[in-house]
């Protein structure tokens, strides 16, 4: 599986759009980004993915890059429970015995 | 959206003792689960994937008798810790492969404490 690469911590004052990067140079014609963000002492929650074209859904937009090899997970209007650590994971598109393997992501922290 | 749950939730115990940790796919049938664990402050690392009907296939480095995997269901797999020690205090989760979305759905988790 392709490696992926996130600065380990971002800041957003509340309101305002949060906007995290990953890096995934490395990345094959059939592999997906899948983004899933974990709170403190909870499951981590998906929350998008794609292959190629750009996703929005009601938690997040995501943007990749025309050439596969970065992306952006853009949550709009970040509030203060959106602090959470935001793992980007590659994976070819999940078949049943398709593992993730996690990272140690972008620990976001949102401010008032 | 899908929920898988876990139980418990949390459960403290005395050295030497086993401890079953239940998962359960809620919305969706799940022929494929996952379990992981957590130290502070660390990332998710992947013990095993449980697989309906079969054995279960563990990473490298993880003790299969130690962890005990069986899923009986479509909807419940278990993880049982044998013989634990402090050691194996962690934070446990699972995760549910959800076939018609191809998304994996994760569990709130298990704190274990072995004292």
């Amino acid at each position: 599986d392709a490696k992926t690469t996130q600065p380990t911590s971002m800041d957003c004052a509340e309101g305002r759009a949060a906007n995290l990067p990953c890096n995934h140079s490395t990345i094959s014609g059939n592999e997906y980004v899948y983004w899933y963000r974990q709170i403190h002492s909870q499951g981590p929650q998906y929350i998008i993915h794609g292959l190629k074209n750009n996703e929005t859904n009601e938690m997040a937009s995501l943007i990749i890059t025309e050439d596969r090899k970065s992306s952006t997970l853009i949550l709009p209007h970040a509030t203060l429970r959106d602090t959470a650590v935001y793992y980007c994971i590659v994976r070819v598109a999940m078949g049943t015995t398709d593992k993730l393997i996690f990272g140690t992501g972008t620990r976001l922290q949102v401010f008032p | 959206g899908a929920v898988v749950s876990q139980h418990p939730s949390w459960v403290i115990c005395k050295s030497g003792t086993s401890v079953k940790i239940e998962c359960r796919s809620l919305d969706f049938q799940a022929t494929t689960m996952f379990w992981y664990r957590q130290f502070p402050k660390q990332s998710l690392m992947l013990m095993a994937t449980s697989n309906e009907g079969s054995k279960a296939t563990y990473e490298q480095g993880v003790e299969k008798d130690k962890f005990l995997i069986n899923h009986a269901s479509l909807t419940l797999s278990t993880l049982t810790v044998t013989s634990a020690h402090p050691e194996d205090s962690s934070f446990y989760i699972c995760s549910a492969y959800w076939d018609s979305l191809k998304t994996q759905y994760f569990g709130p988790g298990t704190r274990l404490t072995v004292l």
